[in-house]
Parts: structure tokens; sequence; C-alpha cells
């Protein structure tokens, strides 16, 4: 099966601890992207790779961190620093060439 | 930057009715307009999207219009059925490919037979 995969599904932390959210493709694309949703919200973008070893702030980056080591692979740090990581995070993926971003299934984080 | 708007947040409709929703978005730059289809509890779906140098654009039952001198775009679900019910999402992209979209938030249609 081509796709996306996050791992877990779901996760529960304990402030003050880091955490990181897997997001692995098969689908051979350039770009990878991570939004996060919170209820009654679209989803705003907190990091995105163009290429392995380059990534890009987005709106939200504050509190969290990642890496682009392989092409497949995009993981992402929450850290003690992201003031309310509870929430819904979702990794995409896109083609080098091409404007559709395709979404894994989410990760949702509950920190208490 | 980019903003986008999308209304109604809430839609109600009865089987076999048609269903409409709009967004605006406020940068004329803008060139890519995707919906996305997310059901409860898992990530978005790509259902349609149009390019800025497109009109119109159907797949079956939905549709997507472009009008960019209103910078508005809207998608059109036509004979909905229950299994339409779902949150829709547009968004917009004024980069490059592989630069990041702006996402409305969302419209939750409810199909009721």
């Amino acid at each position: 099966d081509g796709g996306i995969t996050q791992s877990p599904k779901y996760l529960f932390r304990k402030e003050g601890q880091n955490v990181t959210l897997s997001c692995e493709q098969n689908l051979n694309h350039d770009a990878m992207y991570w939004y996060r949703q919170d209820p009654g919200q679209g989803l705003r973008l907190i990091y995105y790779s163009q290429i392995v070893n380059d990534f890009q702030k987005g709106d939200i980056a504050e509190g969290y961190s990642v890496s682009r080591e392989k092409k497949e692979s995009f993981p992402l740090t929450v850290t003690s620093a992201q003031k309310n990581p509870t929430a819904f995070y979702l990794c995409a993926s896109s083609a080098g060439h091409s404007y559709e971003q395709y979404f894994g299934p989410g990760t949702r984080l509950t920190v208490t | 930057g980019e903003n986008v708007e999308q209304h109604p947040s809430t839609l109600s409709v009865q089987e076999g009715d048609s269903a409409v929703i709009k967004c605006t978005y406020s940068d004329s730059a803008s060139n890519y307009f995707p919906w996305y289809k997310q059901e409860l509890g898992k990530g978005p779906q790509l259902i349609i999207d149009i390019r800025s140098n497109v009109g119109e654009k159907k797949d079956q039952r939905i549709a997507v219009t472009l009008n960019k001198t209103a910078k508005h775009f809207s998608l059109h679900i036509t004979e909905t059925q229950p299994e339409d019910s779902a949150v829709y999402f547009c968004a917009a992209s004024t980069g490059q490919a592989g630069t990041a979209l702006i996402f409305g938030k969302g419209t939750t249609l409810s199909v009721s037979s």
C-alpha cells in the first residue's frame, strides 16, 4: 500500500515532557508538511520541508522542532515550550512539482 | 499574508438536495484552490481542486467554481447522500508547488435521510 502513515494514533504525555510524532511516506514525495488542528478550527501550518535536510517554519512553529534526514520521514517533536500542545496533528506530503497535498490519518496528542 | 474565510460553518440538508459551501480569499496572487473532506477522527481527503486559470471543474456529483475577480470559490455537491456528511475544508495557495496551504475553518455538512 502506498501512502502516509502516522504513529501512534493516540498519544498521552505529562506536561513538561517532549514527545516525537512519527510521519512516514512511501509515495516518493519531495515535500512534507505538519499541520495542527484544533476543534472548530482549520488546519494551521507548523513546519514544512521541500527537500531533505531543509525545512521552513510555518505560522505556529514556536515550541515545535522537526528534522528531515530522509526523504520518506519527517518527525515532529513537541517540546515542553509549547504552551498548549493538546491537539490533532496531521502530516501531509506532495510531489515536488505538484500542489496536491495528501494527508496521513493524524495523531491525537493529549498532554495533562 | 493570505486569509481564507469559509461559510457557512454548519449546513444541514435533506438527502437528494444540493449543498453549497463558499470561501473567499484575500491574496489575488493565490493560484490553487483545493477542497478536502474530513470524516471524524481521520485525516482530510482531497476531493477536488481548481487552478486559477480555470473557472469551473466537475467530478461526478461535486463541482468547484472560481471567481477570480470577486476572489471567491465554491463547492457544489448535488444529489447529496448520508455518506457526504463530514467536515469540508477549502484552502488556497499563493506560492509555488511544495509550499503551504492556507485553510478555511471548515463546514460541517449533515445530510439526513
